[in-house]
């Protein structure tokens, strides 16, 4: 079984340029998250998709990251104007389903975002 | 907040001793889970315990969840050099949508 995979791995931009993360999860898996982790912390989570609807977002900051996840497979999160303190690892993760129904999550290797 | 608090903050211990970990949190949950993250592997899932369950067991862990005192225990057994990593726990809330990882612990084992 493929896992999930993300792209690129490393990217290096300067503060106030665009950046954007693409995710593709396990097939079958209609639940997808994006996280960021910061070195030294947990992942926090930014987004969560059920199928092709958000589920929550409160924790995205949302003037200047946005996420989608059309058709309900792929998704993208993008970064505009990206900031020093979006330093992080963003990781994308899915699962079967939620809570009751297989919420064990997979993650993907992640993208190691470096802002200067 | 359903947030997990991971106890200790770091851990050193030779090859061959137990490590236990635990976590806390706050409200009712519909399951916890463990998760290890080292730079091989990336971010794994271990094991889910849910909220009707005491103990869960996989090949060399044991998961043990009191949800009277709302925490969890991850014990390692014969640990191996190979087990370094940070572990988080994750628990889902009672609405079954919302997982929030900790901080985690942070584990060296030595060789």
């Amino acid at each position: 079984e493929a896992g999930v995979a993300q792209s690129p791995r490393y990217k290096i931009i300067e503060k106030r340029q665009s950046v954007a993360f693409w995710c593709n999860p396990i097939s079958g898996h209609a639940t997808l998250y994006w996280y960021q982790q910061i070195l030294g912390q947990g992942p926090k989570l930014l987004i969560q998709f059920q199928n092709n609807g958000v589920v929550d977002d409160s924790q995205l900051p949302k003037d200047r990251f946005s996420a989608e996840r059309l058709k309900g497979v792929d998704s993208t999160l993008k970064i505009q104007p990206a900031k020093l303190e979006d330093s992080a690892v963003y990781l994308c993760a899915s699962s079967l389903g939620l809570g009751s129904l297989g919420n064990e999550q997979f993650f993907g290797p992640g993208t190691r975002l470096t802002v200067l | 907040s359903q947030q997990g608090e991971e106890d200790p903050q770091a851990l050193s211990i030779q090859e061959g001793e137990n490590a236990t970990m635990n976590c806390s949190y706050k409200t009712s949950i519909n399951n916890l889970q463990w998760y290890r993250q080292n730079s091989g592997r990336g971010l794994v899932h271990l094991i889910l315990i849910r909220s009707n369950e005491r103990e869960k067991h996989s090949g060399r862990l044991r998961v043990t969840l009191d949800t009277s005192k709302k925490s969890s225990s991850l014990l390692i057994t014969a640990s191996r050099a190979a087990d370094t990593a940070s572990y988080f726990c994750a628990p889902t809330g009672t609405g079954g949508f919302k997982t929030i990882f900790g901080a985690g612990t942070r584990l060296f084992v030595k060789a």
